[in-house]
């Protein structure tokens, strides 16, 4: 399976201002998915991004709070724009390699909004 | 769209002994992929176990295995000899088509082992 690395661990952030957040992996992917965990809730799936497209976001969730790029087969960065408190909760992002179907996680991104 | 459902916010179970976590799900396609997830504490999510949907036989790894029951969207998971290691919190999770779509989770089961 693929070994993903997620940055920041951890930030705590200013309401108003934005925070990226980056997932390298260590092997080519096609598709790669951002999820939100809100504090002791489950995960839910805020959008898929593929390489050389417009990521696909679910909804209740916009490209203009939460813009993704994918500029390669290995990287993607999700940015929380103009936070607010309602915004604390864990990042996490996932890859799925085809044919193999298991989902491998980031470690996620513990976000504080003070 | 797709649903799953976790009836059992927690769980307690003696060390040694098996418990079962309980996942029903509601999807319009034939093809998917049903997951069993783990979160320790340290929130890294940990894949327990995965079943794909056109496989009759229920998958097995090591002491965790699922009851697969497709007719009745059925997707439990058996721990067996639970050991403390295993405390953390379950989350079942579906795939459509051939797995390659994001997941969709259930609420999760908070499992606590007993000493």
């Amino acid at each position: 399976s693929a070994v993903i690395s997620q940055k920041p661990s951890r930030d705590i952030c200013q309401r108003g201002t934005s925070l990226t957040i980056q997932c390298q992996v260590d092997s080519q992917v096609t598709m790669m998915f951002w999820y939100r965990q809100q504090p002791g809730q489950s995960l839910t799936l805020i959008a898929t991004a593929n390489q050389g497209s417009e990521a696909t976001y679910e909804s209740g969730f916009v490209i203009d709070k939460f813009p993704i790029s994918r500029p390669n087969l290995t990287f993607s960065t999700l940015t929380v724009s103009n936070m607010s408190p309602e915004d604390s909760s864990i990042y996490l992002c996932s890859v799925v390699v085809p044919r193999d179907g298991a989902h491998t996680f980031g470690s996620g991104t513990r976000l504080t909004v003070v | 769209a797709q649903t799953v459902t976790q009836s059992q916010p927690e769980m307690s179970v003696q060390e040694a002994e098996t418990v079962t976590l309980s996942c029903t799900y509601d999807t319009s396609e034939s093809d998917y992929y049903l997951f069993w997830y783990k979160q320790p504490p340290s929130r890294q999510m940990i894949l327990v176990i995965r079943q794909e949907a056109y496989k009759q036989q229920n998958a097995t790894e090591n002491r965790f295995s699922v009851n697969f029951q497709k007719a009745a969207k059925s997707f439990s998971l058996k721990i067996s000899d639970s050991q403390l290691g295993d405390a953390a919190m379950y989350f079942c999770a579906l795939s459509p088509g051939g797995g390659a779509d994001g997941l969709t989770f259930g609420k999760g089961t908070h499992l606590i082992i007993q000493p």
